[in-house]
């Protein structure tokens, strides 16, 4: 089974700040991963596919980088809608696996 | 416009059973695969179950194999999950996603709550 690990945890962070999520694959996954945004009390949303690839409707200062097993989600300049909890997940394998999650919280 | 919209959750107790559906609209529904992923309470999210859109593939995470089935119907543009023998640790909100051309899941219903409890 492929695991994901994500890091940091929690990242604290001001508006404006640039914040870099980090996601690693036990084994190499290409670059099929997605990055999720999950707002309390509410369904993930996806904002990147295929590691680098922004879905629609999603604003610029989100970007993906990686290949392999090592993954980031970038966020040029923090914006108060982006405090939220970011997940990783892998889709080389049918397991779908989640990493477990990345909260963004306001320093 | 996109929608998928889960029911069926509620309370059971352990060894008990509960079927969930969502309903899907806005798409073309027999031409999607389809994830079933759930999240307990404070924690992440696990995926579950996936279905081919003509159910000819079907794949179940571990912690549930044996126990939840996932199926769908076309035809009612529905997805459903089986869940028997409940645990404890089965208590989550279940969410339908749908697995789009790009491989990930593109859209999300609203989940719907399990509790499973004596």
């Amino acid at each position: 089974d492929i695991q994901m690990t994500q890091s940091p945890s929690t990242l604290s962070a001001s508006v404006g700040d640039r914040v870099t999520i980090t996601c690693r694959a036990s084994q190499s996954i290409s670059s099929w991963l997605a990055w999720y945004q999950q707002k309390p009390g509410k369904a993930p949303k996806l904002l990147i596919y295929k590691a680098s690839s922004l879905e629609s409707g999603v604003p610029s200062r989100f970007s993906g980088s990686g290949s392999g097993t090592e993954f980031t989600l970038t966020i040029s300049s923090l914006q108060p809608d982006d405090f939220a909890t970011y997940y990783c997940q892998q889709y080389n394998s049918y397991q779908g696996t989640f990493g477990q999650g990345t909260k963004v919280e306001i320093k | 416009e996109v929608q998928l919209v889960e029911s069926g959750g509620g309370l059971v107790q352990p060894g008990g059973s509960l079927r969930l559906s969502c309903a899907a609209s806005g798409f073309t529904f027999s031409s999607y695969s389809m994830n079933w992923v759930r999240q307990a309470p404070g924690k992440g999210l696990e995926w579950v179950s996936y279905i081919s859109s003509s159910s000819s593939t079907i794949y179940y995470a571990d912690s549930v194999k044996g126990r939840f089935t996932i199926s769908r119907d076309n035809a009612k543009n529905s997805l459903y999950l089986q869940m028997n023998s409940l645990r404890d640790e089965d208590t989550a909100v279940y969410y339908c996603a749908r697995e789009g051309i790009v491989g990930a899941n593109d859209y999300w219903g609203q989940g719907t709550l399990v509790t499973v409890s004596s």
